[in-house]
């Protein structure tokens, strides 16, 4: 079974413009989260999409913003970039359920200048 | 969610057991507490989880004290490839929403 995928894997970007990061989950996988890892702060979750609608968010500002599609593919999108926006982001997907297994992405390195 | 408290970093020896501390004080009785850890240059990866019982499965096990406020992840012979930073979680609801605490550093020396 393939893994979780994003894409793309590294990204360039100079503030004030806008950022899409795309990520396609494990087959049947329903449940598809977002984090940010920074090395000051560390792994922070962002969001997560269960069947095309936000089921959980986390401390972000409304810059970053995030949909699931009918095949449980999402993306996320940040507006306005922020130096302090560059990170890894992460993508994992699972079932759903309490004590699912999480599985990861490789993440996309995003740089902003 | 429970707040986690690990080391900031441990060190093992090749082929040594290795035994990852975490508390939970905070925790409810409806918390799972979880472990991933995170390889270098690479996403986090699911480790074990438990509620109340130990639990074993092929990469480690997990002893939980009996209060539940702290538990214990057992490497049994630590390789090279555990050399990555472990993160002990604690919390109810669904896994979608993870809040990671800091991890321990584990080196692994040969």
């Amino acid at each position: 079974k393939a893994g979780v995928t994003q894409t793309p894997r590294y990204l360039i970007k100079t503030r004030g413009q806008q950022v899409t990061l795309s990520c396609s989950p494990i087959s049947g996988h329903r449940s598809v989260s977002w984090y940010q890892q920074t090395p000051g702060q560390g792994l922070q979750f962002l969001f997560e999409y269960f069947s095309e609608t936000q089921r959980n968010k986390g401390n972000f500002p409304g810059r970053f913003s995030g949909r699931q599609f009918s095949n449980s593919r999402s993306e996320m999108n940040v507006s306005t970039l922020e130096l302090g926006d560059s990170a890894l982001y992460l993508c994992a997907s699972g079932l759903g359920g309490e004590t699912d297994t999480q599985y990861f992405g490789p993440g996309t390195r995003l740089t902003v200048l | 969610d429970a707040k986690t408290t690990q080391p900031n970093s441990m060190e093992s020896n090749e082929e040594e057991p290795v035994h990852l501390p975490c508390n939970h004080s905070t925790i409810s009785g409806t918390d799972y507490i979880h472990w991933y850890r995170q390889l270098p240059s690479q996403g986090p990866e699911y480790v074990i989880h438990g509620l109340t019982s130990n639990v074993n499965n092929r990469m480690a096990s997990l002893a939980i004290a009996e209060d539940r406020k702290s538990s214990t992840l057992i490497l049994h012979r630590a390789t090279l490839r555990d050399a990555a930073v472990y993160y002990c979680l604690a919390g109810s609801g669904n896994t979608g929403k993870l809040i990671f605490g800091q991890g321990t550093t584990l080196q692994v020396k040969p």
